[in-house]
């Protein structure tokens, strides 16, 4: 699986939307870029998902860029509920590839009042 | 919607006892994952199952045997329990095991 960066950490205000970044360079045209969260000890909450093009759902949008090397998860009104550790995950999904999640840093998001 | 069960959530064994986690998928999903994550560290893949054969298999210690039954349910069996195997444990299931993985609330295993 291609490696992802993340920023360590960002902040934001609530009722503001919450832009965090990812680069995901080595990325290969049939992985998909993946989002999930982790609200403190919880299981990881499945965000968003998308291959080429953005994708919105109720909880938040994904811009991918047209190169596939970098994306952003928009968080549009951020609450202070939105306070988690959110990781990008690029994953192949097909064929024969019943594939593991790799976990890797991933951003703190920290929603303040 | 039903989500991922898993039990028991909270678990007390001391050294070198044994211990066994549940996890029952979301109906009609046919794949589980089994993740670990230590105090202050990202969740990491344990093994995986796709119809009740193992499909995938990440950094499980060999104390640690897993199934997945005619139901698609599964269980992690854990032996000789060691003070750093004190983790939350997660499970996650998804659909054909290509699709989106969704996890439960996860077993906090405490070991004394």
């Amino acid at each position: 699986d291609a490696k992802t960066t993340q920023p360590p950490s960002m902040d934001c205000a609530e009722g503001r939307a919450a832009n965090l970044p990812c680069n995901h360079s080595t990325i290969s045209g049939n992985e998909y870029v993946y989002w999930y969260r982790q609200i403190h000890s919880q299981g990881p909450q499945y965000i968003i998902h998308g291959l080429k093009n953005n994708e919105t759902n109720e909880m938040a949008s994904l811009i991918i860029t047209e190169d596939r090397k970098s994306s952003t998860l928009i968080l549009p009104h951020a609450t202070l509920r939105d306070t988690a550790v959110y990781y990008c995950i690029v994953w192949f999904a097909g064929g024969t590839s019943y594939g593991k999640l790799t976990f890797g840093q991933g951003t703190i998001l920290t929603v303040h009042p | 919607a039903a989500g991922v069960i898993q039990s028991p959530r909270h678990l007390i064994k001391e050294k070198r006892e044994t211990a066994t986690l549940k996890c029952y998928p979301i109906p009609r999903h046919d794949t589980v994952y089994w993740y670990q994550q230590g105090p202050g560290q990202d969740p990491q893949f344990l093994i995986s199952f796709y119809e009740k054969m193992q499909s995938d298999k990440g950094s499980i210690p060999d104390r640690f045997s897993a199934q997945q039954f005619s139901d698609y349910h599964s269980e992690l069996n854990m032996s000789s329990l060691e003070l750093g195997d004190s983790a939350l444990y997660f499970c996650a299931s998804s659909l054909r095991g290509a699709d989106t993985q969704y996890f439960g609330p996860g077993t906090r295993l405490t070991v004394l």
